[in-house]
């Protein structure tokens, strides 16, 4: 059964850096764009960024370009997002999702998330 | 592209029909407009894509409409494990956008 399981998730100090991980399983990763998705406690879903199937082009939210950054490993099947100076507005569970095709950036794959807290 | 969804909060009885409104800032192209469903402490969970397709393995009483600005999701009859929170998502323009969502609740 296709499955995406993050990791990497916990508490940070603000301005510090931390690193998750989504690995895929059961599905054939390298011809599929992946994103990041986060949502705040009690609050709604936000887009965060995106990487195409073969890593060559990527896109993010305005608040959080030039402190992120999403990468893949096609040949471990796993995707990345590094994250530094984060600020307490990071704090979210950050889901990764898979999207289906070209130009069709919904999301048909979601793993279970992983909870970012950053607090002093 | 700016996404309102209403009600915030829709009440409603099991086999009561519902009707969820997600309106856009600017006209989404090629309907490309998504629903999820959202039950606490889990993943979304993809029902219709491209305005009115539904996801595979979605129930036939999960129906979306719409084109322009204007779209809705009608859950025909409603079912106790409908009862969760709604997401519209836009994926016609970056940054690709979700509504603020809404509440499903049992009456």
């Amino acid at each position: 059964q296709e499955h995406l399981l993050e990791s990497g998730g916990g508490v940070v100090q603000p301005g510090r850096s931390l690193r998750l991980s989504c690995t895929a399983s059961d599905f054939t990763f390298q011809n599929y764009a992946m994103h990041w998705v986060r949502q705040a406690p009690g609050k709604g879903l936000e887009w965060v960024a995106i990487i195409a199937h073969d890593g060559r082009n990527k896109d993010y939210v305005d608040s959080v370009k030039g402190r992120f950054s999403i990468s893949r490993d096609n040949s471990k099947k796993t995707l990345y997002l590094q994250m530094n100076s984060l600020t307490t507005e990071d704090t979210a569970v950050y889901f990764c999702a898979r999207s289906p095709g070209w130009a069709q950036y919904y999301f048909d794959l979601w793993g279970q998330g992983t909870l970012v807290t950053v607090s002093s | 592209t700016v996404l309102t969804q209403s009600p915030g909060t829709l009440s409603l009885s099991p086999g009561e029909r519902a009707t969820l409104s997600c309106r856009a800032s600017q006209t989404i192209t090629f309907k490309y407009l998504a629903w999820y469903q959202q039950k606490p402490g889990q993943a979304p969970r993809l029902l219709v894509y491209g305005a009115s397709s539904r996801a595979t393995g979605v129930p036939d009483r999960f129906s979306g409409s719409g084109s322009g600005t204007d779209f809705t999701l009608t859950i025909s009859r409603l079912e106790p494990e409908d009862f969760a929170v709604y997401y519209c998502q836009q994926y016609g323009n970056s940054p690709w956008t979700f509504g603020q969502g809404t509440k499903l609740e049992i009456k």
